[in-house]
C-alpha cells in the first residue's frame, strides 16, 4: 500500500525541540523528493521545506529557515524533520508529502499535531 | 518575495452553478501550478497540475487554465461533495507558495 505515516508530535513548551518523522511503503522512497507542508489550527496550508533524492540539497521556507533541518534515510524510508527554538506560531499540522520529479506533491501523509504551549 | 493570491477568500454556490477561482502568481511561473482540494478534516488531495492536467481519478467538472501569472480553477456544476478549501501552489522553485485557500460552500 503506498502511504506516508507521519509521527513525533506532541506538546512541546515554547524554546523546545521535535524531531518528526514520515514512515513511506509502498514505493521506491529513495527515488523521490519530498517534503513538508504544514497547517495552522483553522489556517491555509504553508509549505516548509523539501529535499532531493539522496539528499543532495534542501530549501527552506524563510519563515523556518535556520531552526528547521530536514533530512532522510533511504535505507529505512523515513524523512525527517528536526525543529529547535519552537515558538507558538510553530503549532500546527505537519504533513510529509511525497514530490513527483516535476514537482507537486502527489502523495500526503494523514499528518502529525505539534501543538508549543506552556 | 514571492506571493501567491488567490481570489475570492470564500464562496457561496448552489448545486449545479459554474464557480471559478482565480490565483495569481507575483511573477511569471510558467505553468508550475497545482491545485488542491482539502475537505474539512481532511488530507489535502492533488487536483491538476502543470495548471490544467486533471490528475487522475478527479471528475471532469474540475478544470485548470493559465500561463505565467493568472491561472484559474472553474467547477462547472458544483457538487455537494465539492464543498471544501481550495488552494494553489507553485511548484519547482522555492519557496513553493500556497495561495491562501478559497473555502467552497452550497448556497
Amino acid at each position: 500500500q503506498v502511504q506516508l505515516v507521519e509521527s513525533g508530535g506532541g506538546l512541546v513548551k515554547p524554546g523546545g525541540s521535535l524531531r518528526l518523522s514520515c514512515a513511506a511503503s509502498g514505493f521506491t522512497f529513495s527515488d523521490y523528493y519530498m517534503s513538508w507542508v504544514r497547517q495552522a489550527p483553522g489556517k491555509g496550508l504553508e509549505w516548509v521545506s523539501y529535499i532531493s533524492r539522496s539528499s543532495s540539497y534542501a530549501k527552506y521556507a524563510d519563515s523556518v529557515e535556520g531552526r528547521i533541518t530536514i533530512s532522510r534515510d533511504d535505507a529505512k524510508n523515513l524523512l525527517f524533520l528536526q525543529i529547535n527554538s519552537l515558538g507558538v506560531e510553530d503549532t500546527a499540522v505537519y504533513y510529509c508529502t511525497r514530490l513527483t520529479v516535476p514537482g507537486w506533491s502527489d502523495l500526503w501523509g494523514q499528518g502529525t499535531l505539534v501543538t508549543v504551549s506552556s | 518575495d514571492f506571493q501567491m493570491t488567490q481570489s475570492p477568500s470564500s464562496l457561496s454556490a448552489s448545486v449545479g452553478d459554474r464557480v471559478t477561482i482565480t490565483c495569481r502568481a507575483s511573477q511569471g511561473i510558467g505553468d508550475h501550478l497545482a491545485w488542491f482540494q482539502q475537505k474539512p478534516g481532511k488530507v489535502p488531495k492533488l487536483l491538476i497540475y502543470a495548471a490544467s492536467t486533471l490528475q487522475s481519478g478527479v471528475p471532469s467538472r474540475f478544470t485548470g487554465s493559465g500561463f505565467g501569472t493568472d491561472f484559474t480553477l472553474t467547477i462547472s456544476g458544483l457538487q455537494p461533495e465539492d464543498v471544501a478549501t481550495y488552494y494553489c501552489q507553485r511548484y519547482t522553485t522555492a519557496p513553493r507558495t500556497f495561495g491562501q485557500g478559497t473555502q467552497v460552500e452550497i448556497k
